[in-house]
């Protein structure tokens, strides 16, 4: 089955600094790439939908200045979160379409970053 | 507009126990897909089924099955002799013609040894 590599795992960094989350397929080509960011017991919500070689699309509501989302090869989408504060302290997954399959339907998953901010 | 429902926020079962995990959904596309993705206390999203709306057959995988019916919308997903390895939250998600994952709220499920 497709892979999708996510890292780090964790990690955890002081207030204003920024921290980038990489986000990788592993076995297969991905045009479009999404994050997700899940709070505690709740659901996921997408943030953002990455196209290779161009500007990622931003859900209303977050910040892309705040999370930088580039995914400037057909493997790898990085998130950026800049001068994080406590409350981006979350789970942020992401996930990635093969392009080769057919239908093209499934995301296959990272294995999700959990960010501590303090 | 596009909703996935899971009305059951955490259950608890004894070991061996059948549980059935609900999720309705709501969508005016004729086409979309369900899927239903465990996740476990590491984080990570384990793809678990995929079914596509014209196909409405019951599937039957090992201890795991799902009830598809188009005229409820609803998508169930039933754990049969449930074990403590079945313990996790799990999640319906809908992925309409737009591309787009609308996904549920999750239901923990917690098995008792």
């Amino acid at each position: 089955g497709a892979v999708v590599s996510q890292h780090p795992s964790w990690v955890i960094c002081k207030s204003g600094t920024s921290v980038k989350i990489e986000c990788r397929s592993l076995d297969f080509q991905a045009t479009t790439m999404f994050w997700y960011r899940q709070f505690p017991k709740q659901s996921l919500m997408l943030m953002a939908t990455s196209n290779e070689g161009s500007k990622a699309t931003y859900e209303q509501g977050v910040e892309k200045d705040k999370f930088l989302i580039n995914h400037a090869s057909l493997t790898l989408s990085t998130l950026t979160v800049t001068s994080a504060h406590p409350e981006d302290s979350s789970f942020y997954i992401c996930s990635a379409r093969d392009r080769a399959r057919s239908p093209n339907t499934e995301a296959f998953f990272g294995q999700g970053t959990r960010l501590t901010v303090v | 507009a596009q909703k996935v429902t899971q009305a059951q926020t955490e259950i608890s079962v004894v070991e061996k126990e059948d549980v059935t995990l609900d999720c309705v959904y709501e969508t005016r596309d004729t086409t979309y897909y369900l899927f239903w993705y465990k996740q476990p206390p590491s984080g990570e999203l384990v793809f678990l089924i995929r079914r596509n709306s014209f196909d409405e057959q019951n599937e039957i995988s090992g201890r795991y099955s799902w009830n598809f019916q188009k005229s409820t919308s609803s998508f169930n997903f039933t754990i049969t002799a449930s074990q403590v390895v079945d313990s996790a939250v799990y999640f319906c998600a809908l992925l309409n013609t737009g591309n787009q994952f609308y996904f549920g709220t999750g239901t923990s499920l917690t098995v008792i040894p």
